[in-house]
């Protein structure tokens, strides 16, 4: 399975925008791009996801690297609602294909 | 949305009981289920593939006969953790996906069941 990496953990100020890194040097080219994000006591949350251009929606923005061996999402305004730890995940197209979970970001929010 | 429901959201057992905890796809078909187990300040490891129809797929690692997986429809897998120990306490969470190609898709995730063997 391609792997991927994200810092251990990053802080942020309420009310900015936040950058959160994903490596994938070894992704595939039917590898789609997934972040989820899990709140404390809960199962995870769907965030965003793509395949080779940018998204956008209505939580955040997934930026793509031109050679697709990095993303970052991009949380356009950060609440204290964003403090999560977020997971970056490749998901191959076809099947039923599990969703492996590394370790992840810790975000925290200062107010 | 699609929502997948986890029931019990947490459940206290006695060490040496058996403890079922349920996972329905509330408004669509899921032919596969995932069962995953969080330790406190862990990441999410998967335990098993849950397949409609047809017996579960284990990860490597993770006993068979002590976690019971049954997936009897397309909206409902159950996971039965069996003579249960204190060392099975963990956060159990299920997870399904809407389709057959599945990459373009989220998953979805339960609220997740927390469970105390004393």
């Amino acid at each position: 399975d391609a792997k991927t990496t994200q810092p251990n953990s990053m802080e942020s100020n309420e009310e900015e925008p936040v950058h959160l890194p994903c490596n994938h040097s070894t992704i595939s080219g039917t590898d789609y791009i997934h972040w989820y994000r899990q709140l404390p006591s809960q199962g995870p949350e769907y965030v965003i996801h793509g395949l080779t251009s940018n998204v956008n929606n209505r939580m955040a923005s997934l930026a793509i690297a031109e050679d697709r061996k990095s993303s970052t999402l991009i949380l356009h305004r950060a609440t204290l609602r964003d403090a999560a730890v977020y997971y970056c995940i490749l998901s191959v197209n076809f099947g039923n294909e599990k969703l492996t979970f590394g370790t992840g970001t810790r975000l925290t929010i200062i107010p | 949305g699609a929502v997948v429901s986890q029931h019990p959201s947490w459940v206290i057992c006695k060490s040496g009981t058996s403890v079922k905890i349920e996972c329905r796809s509330l408004d669509f078909q899921a032919t596969t289920m995932f069962w995953y187990r969080q330790f406190p300040k862990q990441s999410l490891m998967l335990m098993a593939t849950s397949n409609e129809g047809s017996k579960a797929t284990y990860e490597q690692g993770v006993e068979k006969d002590k976690f019971l997986i049954n997936h009897a429809s397309l909206t409902l897998s159950t996971l039965t953790v069996t003579s249960a120990h204190p060392e099975d306490s963990s956060f159990y969470i299920c997870s399904a996906r809407e389709g057959r190609f599945v990459g373009d898709t989220e998953a979805f995730f339960g609220q997740g069941t927390r469970l105390t063997v004393v």
